[in-house]
């Protein structure tokens, strides 16, 4: 079965620090780009971060850029999301989702997401 | 990076269609193929309806349609189900790499 798991989240407070990961596993993983997307509570889709299968090409939404660090290491099928200088708002959902390796810029499989808490 | 604009609420009675429209720039929606829809019910993860516009993924009921047409792209949801009551979000890829998601639609089945 093709499965993308996070972990990771949790409760941290603001200016602090925090790693999620995603394992994927059923699939190639190294085959595959990847990406990062937030729901905050109540509203709508966020797309963060992207990084191509080879960790060529990474890109990284406005409001996370030099804050937020993607990588992968695809010896352990794993996606990370280093987050630094967390603020209030920085509080979602955050999935990983695979980019569809047959149709560029859509994102076929998604984990459950795992959540993330910025609170003093 | 500004979200595409969707409607915030469409509804419809069983066995109707109804259609959600996605509106951007010319630097994402009207730019490029790269148009994807979708689904969420409430406490999981996206599924993926639509890709490239107007493609379906395999297991996807063919009564979900996309299409596009200068800046705006639509899905089309036809013969409405109770199982179609959920958000749906339209995506795009940008001039800038980025990538925005729409506002969202509620979909609600009278």
């Amino acid at each position: 079965e093709v499965q993308l798991v996070e972990s990771g989240g949790g409760l941290v407070q603001p200016g602090g620090s925090l790693r999620l990961s995603c394992a994927g596993s059923g699939f190639t993983f190294s085959s595959y780009s990847m990406n990062w997307v937030r729901q905050a509570p109540g509203k709508g889709l966020e797309w963060l971060s992207y990084i191509s299968f080879s960790s060529y090409t990474i890109d990284y939404a406005d409001s996370v850029k030099g804050r937020f660090t993607i990588s992968r290491d695809n010896a352990k099928n794993s996606l990370y999301l280093q987050m630094k200088s967390l603020r209030d708002e920085d509080t979602a959902v955050y999935y990983c989702a695979r980019d569809d390796g047959a149709a560029p810029h859509s994102m076929d499989v998604w984990g459950q997401g795992t959540t993330v808490t910025v609170s003093s | 990076q500004s979200a595409l604009t969707q409607p915030a609420s469409v509804s419809g009675s069983p066995g109707q269609s109804i259609t959600i429209s996605c509106t951007g720039t010319s630097s994402d929606v009207g730019a490029y193929n790269y148009v994807s829809w979708y689904q969420q019910h409430p406490g999981k993860a996206p599924k993926l309806m639509i890709y490239g516009v107007s493609n379906r993924p395999s297991g996807v009921s063919n009564r979900f349609s996309g299409s596009k047409s200068g800046n705006t792209a639509s899905l089309t949801i036809s013969g409405l189900q109770a199982e179609d009551e959920a958000d749906y979000y339209c995506t795009s890829y940008t001039s800038t790499r980025a990538r925005v998601f729409g506002t969202g639609t509620k979909v609600t089945v009278l």
